[in-house]
C-alpha cells in the first residue's frame, strides 16, 4: 500500500461545478500538506499549503485537512476550463524533509 | 523574485551517452530536490541537496547522481543513458526547513529524450 493514495481520474465536470479532489494517507505523523497544479508539459505549481488540521481558503480554492481520518481535500468553486490540469497532493512529517506525493488526479472542466 | 530556472529545457541524447542537467533555485533557498516524471510512474524522487550535502535519496540506480554548489545551484548527471530514462526531470527549490514558508517551488523541467 502506498503512503499516499490519490485517484488518477480523469475527473470530468461541467464548467461552473464545484470540484472535490482528495488524497488519503497512512502516516499519522504527516503535518504539512500541499496541493500542486500541473499543466501539461509544465512544472507543478504550488496552490495551497496547510499545516496540521483545518481549512484554508484562497479565492476559489479551499483546502481541508482531516487528520483523524487521514484525509485531505481540495475544493474548487465555480470551476473554469483553465482549471483543467493534473492536481497533485504532497505531504511531509516533522522528522523528514522529503515530500511524499500522490499520483495526481487529472481534472477536465468541460465548457 | 526570479523563479526556479532549469536548463536546458529540451534534450535529445543517444543511448549510452551521459547528460548533465542544471537547476538554479530561488534566491535564498538552500534546498534543491530532483524528480523524474513519466506518464506511467508519476513524480519519482531522485535526491535532495541542502547546503551542498545530499540529505535524502530515492531509489534510483547509481547512474543518477547530483551535486550542489556553494551558491545553491545544483546539477544532476545521468550516465550510460537507457531508453527508459526518457522523462521530464524536475527541480524543486525550498528554504529547506519544514515549517510554514518551507514549501517547494518547481522549475519548468528538462524534457530528456533518449533515442
Amino acid at each position: 500500500q502506498k503512503e499516499v493514495e490519490q485517484d488518477p481520474g480523469p475527473l470530468s465536470v461541467p464548467e461552473g461545478a464545484i470540484v472535490s479532489l482528495n488524497c488519503t494517507y497512512s502516516n499519522s505523523a504527516f503535518q504539512y500538506f500541499m496541493w500542486y497544479r500541473q499543466y501539461s508539459r509544465k512544472g507543478p505549481e504550488l496552490l495551497m499549503y496547510t499545516y496540521s488540521s483545518g481549512n484554508k481558503e484562497d479565492g476559489r480554492f479551499t483546502a481541508q485537512v482531516d487528520k483523524s481520518s487521514k484525509y485531505i481535500s481540495l475544493f474548487i468553486r465555480d470551476s473554469q476550463p483553465s482549471d483543467s490540469a493534473t492536481y497533485l497532493c504532497a505531504m511531509s512529517d516533522n522528522s523528514n524533509y522529503q515530500l511524499i506525493w500522490g499520483a495526481g488526479t487529472k481534472l477536465i472542466i468541460k465548457p | 523574485k526570479a523563479g526556479v530556472t532549469q536548463t536546458p529545457r529540451y534534450l535529445i541524447k543517444t543511448r549510452g551517452q551521459q547528460v548533465t542537467l542544471s537547476c538554479s533555485p530561488i534566491s535564498g533557498h538552500r534546498s534543491v530536490s530532483w524528480y523524474q516524471q513519466t506518464p506511467g510512474q508519476g513524480l519519482q524522487f531522485l535526491f535532495e541537496y541542502f547546503s551542498e550535502t545530499q540529505r535524502n535519496k530515492g531509489n534510483f540506480p547509481g547512474r543518477f547522481s547530483g551535486r550542489q554548489f556553494s551558491n545553491s545551484r545544483s546539477e544532476m548527471n545521468v550516465s550510460t543513458l537507457e531508453l527508459g530514462d526518457s522523462a521530464l526531470y524536475l527541480c524543486a527549490s525550498s528554504r529547506g526547513d519544514r515549517g510554514p514558508g518551507g514549501e517547494a517551488f518547481f522549475g519548468q523541467g528538462t524534457r530528456l529524450t533518449v533515442v
